[in-house]
């Protein structure tokens, strides 16, 4: 069955140090997505992206982050300079394009980010 | 604003015993969506289920089934005879119907299931 994969599952980093994580959605996924899950908390949205560009992004998602699918199949989340609040599980998250009702979002295993 | 509340933190059950999930939303919209997902100890997120705003039959899978109830604005979940591979964090999460395409998800603070054998 189809699904979501991410790189690395751990990174460790050090404050104000730039990081990447990437995600492969499902291939024919078109809708993709960023959360994340500060330790023992809910899981919050970042940013969806659709047709090159970001569709939404929350107020998280400051002008420290970025999003960019690079080619066909990689889509990834760079943090600039990574603040110690930073440190959180980040879940990568596709679907179909959706067309009168919302598609499911399929998650992928998370990269623990540790910010020391 | 939408929100979800899992008023449970925390549940223990002794194995084969029955427990029940609650989760209560809120939202302004008429057509909206209810999920749950499983985050077991490995720590990805399993989908369950999807529901939305206008049907709201009842639903069961296996041991598992859901109660969809509109007027308590409440979507809860049941694990029937439940087994030690259902430890794990719960988590109920809403969303809007499509505007401009798929919707964020807005998710509850979980609840975690532990069952004892």
């Amino acid at each position: 069955e189809p699904e979501v994969t991410q790189t690395p599952s751990h990174q460790v980093t050090q404050m104000g140090q730039e990081v990447i994580l990437r995600c492969v959605p499902i291939s024919n996924h078109l809708y993709f997505y960023w959360y994340r899950q500060i330790l023992g908390q809910k899981v919050e949205f970042l940013v969806s992206f659709y047709n090159n560009e970001i569709s939404e992004k929350s107020e998280i998602f400051d002008d420290q982050f970025s999003v960019e699918r690079p080619d066909g199949s990689n889509f990834t989340l760079k943090i600039r300079s990574t603040k110690l609040e930073d440190s959180a599980m980040y879940f990568c998250a596709s679907s179909f394009p959706s067309g009168s009702y919302q598609e499911t979002q399929y998650f992928g295993p998370g990269t623990r980010l540790l910010v020391l | 604003a939408q929100k979800v509340t899992q008023a449970q933190t925390e549940i223990s059950v002794v194995e084969k015993e029955d427990v029940t999930l609650d989760c209560v939303y809120e939202t302004r919209d008429t057509t909206y969506y209810l999920f749950w997902y499983k985050q077991p100890p490995s720590g990805e997120l399993v989908f369950l289920i999807r529901r939305n705003s206008f049907d709201e039959q009842n639903e069961i899978s296996g041991r598992y089934s859901w109660n969809f109830q509109k007027s308590t604005s409440s979507f809860n979940f049941t694990i029937t005879a439940s087994q030690v591979v259902d430890s794990a964090v719960y988590f109920c999460a809403l969303s809007d119907a499509p505007r401009n395409g798929n919707e964020k998800l807005t998710f509850g603070t979980g609840t975690r299931l532990t069952i004892i054998p």
